[in-house]
């Protein structure tokens, strides 16, 4: 079975602060990588699939980057609202999920 | 409004079964294939199963293998989870999560259900 691996568990920042969490799969997975942001008591919500592909509704300051094995979900400018745990998902495997909190 | 609900959760004792049901509002379930997906409190998201969207084809986490057993009523436009021989690690909300796809599968999750809660208890 693949194995996802995101860094950090957690992070904690600012409001406008650029904020990158990785994930990386123990093979290669071409561009078969989503993503989705979960916020307490709440479904997680998909945020990006294959990759860089932005879910409709999702503001543009979230994007995606990589291939292979080695990811990145990105957000431009941390707002009050990005506060909530990421996971990646590849199939039928989800990261542990990465902690974004409030400096 | 595209949306799921969830409904059968609720507290078990070890051993027992549950039966789950997931309702679409705003689409046809037949039309895509569906999953179910957990999480136990407190921790990360696992996937359980999938039916692709034809039913044609069912696929298992190996820790549910064998105990669950994904299904769709077309007649009732419904999505199921039978859970038997439950165990306390089956503890957890379960989602059920609709594939993009209408054709194979995509292997990701565009629309989730709000939960039910599932406490098994020994």
């Amino acid at each position: 079975d693949i194995q996802m691996t995101q860094s950090p568990s957690s992070l904690t920042a600012s409001v406008g602060d650029r904020v990158t969490i990785t994930c990386r799969a123990s093979q290669r997975v071409s561009t078969y990588l989503n993503w989705y942001q979960q916020k307490p008591g709440k479904a997680p919500q998909l945020l990006i699939y294959a990759a860089f592909s932005l879910q409709s509704g999702v503001p543009s300051r979230f994007s995606g980057s990589g291939s292979g094995t080695d990811f990145s979900l990105t957000i431009s400018s941390l707002q009050p609202e990005d506060f909530a745990t990421y996971y990646c998902q590849q199939g039928r495997t989800f990261g542990q999920g990465t902690k974004v909190e409030i400096k | 409004q595209v949306q799921l609900v969830e409904s059968g959760g609720g507290v078990v004792r070890a051993g027992r079964a549950l039966r789950l049901s997931c309702a679409p509002s705003g689409f046809t379930l037949s039309n895509y294939a569906m999953h179910w997906v957990r999480q136990a409190p407190g921790k990360g998201l696992e996937w359980v199963a999938v039916i692709s969207h034809a039913g044609s084809g069912e696929y298992y986490a190996d820790s549910v293998k064998g105990r669950f057993s994904i299904s769709r009523d077309s007649s009732k436009n419904t999505l199921n989870l039978q859970m038997n021989s439950l165990r306390p690690e089956d503890t957890a909300i379960y989602y059920c999560a609709r594939d993009p796809s209408v054709a194979g599968l995509r292997w990701y999750f565009d629309i989730w259900g709000r939960g039910t809660l599932v406490t098994v208890s020994s």
